[in-house]
């Protein structure tokens, strides 16, 4: 069964450094997005792509987060300088035209 | 924005015993989710719901929605050790764009 997958599954940094995680969206899928979840609390929307431009946005989402699909598999969310409360699992999500999101397995990042 | 109380946060129960939790909203969705999530996982999903009081299964589980649209419940009949996890509610507004998620419940079961 096709999956979405991340990459990688643990990133440590230090805080003001620069993150990238990837993602590979199932293959013929249209949406993307990304979404956190801070240890034990709950999954948080953070951004929705699409047609290769975002579709909407959260207040947590702001200038030092960007989103990116550079070629037609992969779908990257860039912290540009990660903070401590940067620090949570990070959920890609993509779907079909009419269906709903299938999650990946989560990268979690440990900002130092 | 869009808040979901779920309930109880945690729960024990016996394995074999029926389990029941519930999600409220302080506003209308379109659509319905439950999620399991186990741990280091992502969610996935277990039933979706698009209309004012459909009720629907899934092997052991049924989850309705309720008929305001600001509610939705997920019944788990004789549970099993494998059904241990968090589960999340989720509402989706139309145009399948964000799901909004509650808090969990975490579910232990004892064998």
């Amino acid at each position: 069964e096709p999956e979405v997958t991340q990459t990688p599954s643990h990133q440590v940094t230090q805080m003001g450094q620069e993150v990238i995680l990837r993602c590979v969206p199932i293959s013929n899928h249209l949406y993307f997005y990304w979404y956190r979840q801070i240890l034990g609390q709950k999954v948080e929307f953070l951004v929705s792509f699409y047609n290769n431009e975002i579709s909407e946005k959260s207040e947590i989402f702001d200038d030092q987060f960007s989103v990116e699909r550079p070629d037609g598999s992969n779908f990257t969310l860039k912290i540009r300088s990660t903070k401590l409360e940067d620090s949570a699992m990070y959920f890609c999500a993509s779907r079909d035209p009419g269906d709903e999101q299938f999650f990946g397995p989560g990268t979690r990042l440990t900002v130092l | 924005g869009q808040q979901l109380n779920q309930s109880p946060q945690s729960m024990f129960i016996q394995e074999g015993e029926d389990v029941s939790m519930n999600c409220t909203s302080s506003s209308i969705f379109n659509t319905w989710l439950w999620y399991k999530q186990d741990p280091g996982e992502g969610p996935v999903l277990l039933i979706a719901l698009y209309k004012a009081g459909e009720l629907t299964s899934n092997g052991r589980l049924t989850a309705q929605f309720g008929i305001t649209r600001k509610d939705s419940f997920l019944n788990i009949s004789a549970s099993i050790p494998s059904d241990v996890g968090i589960y999340f509610c989720a509402g989706r507004d139309g145009g399948y764009q964000k799901v909004t998620f509650g808090i969990g419940t975490k579910l232990q079961v004892i064998p």
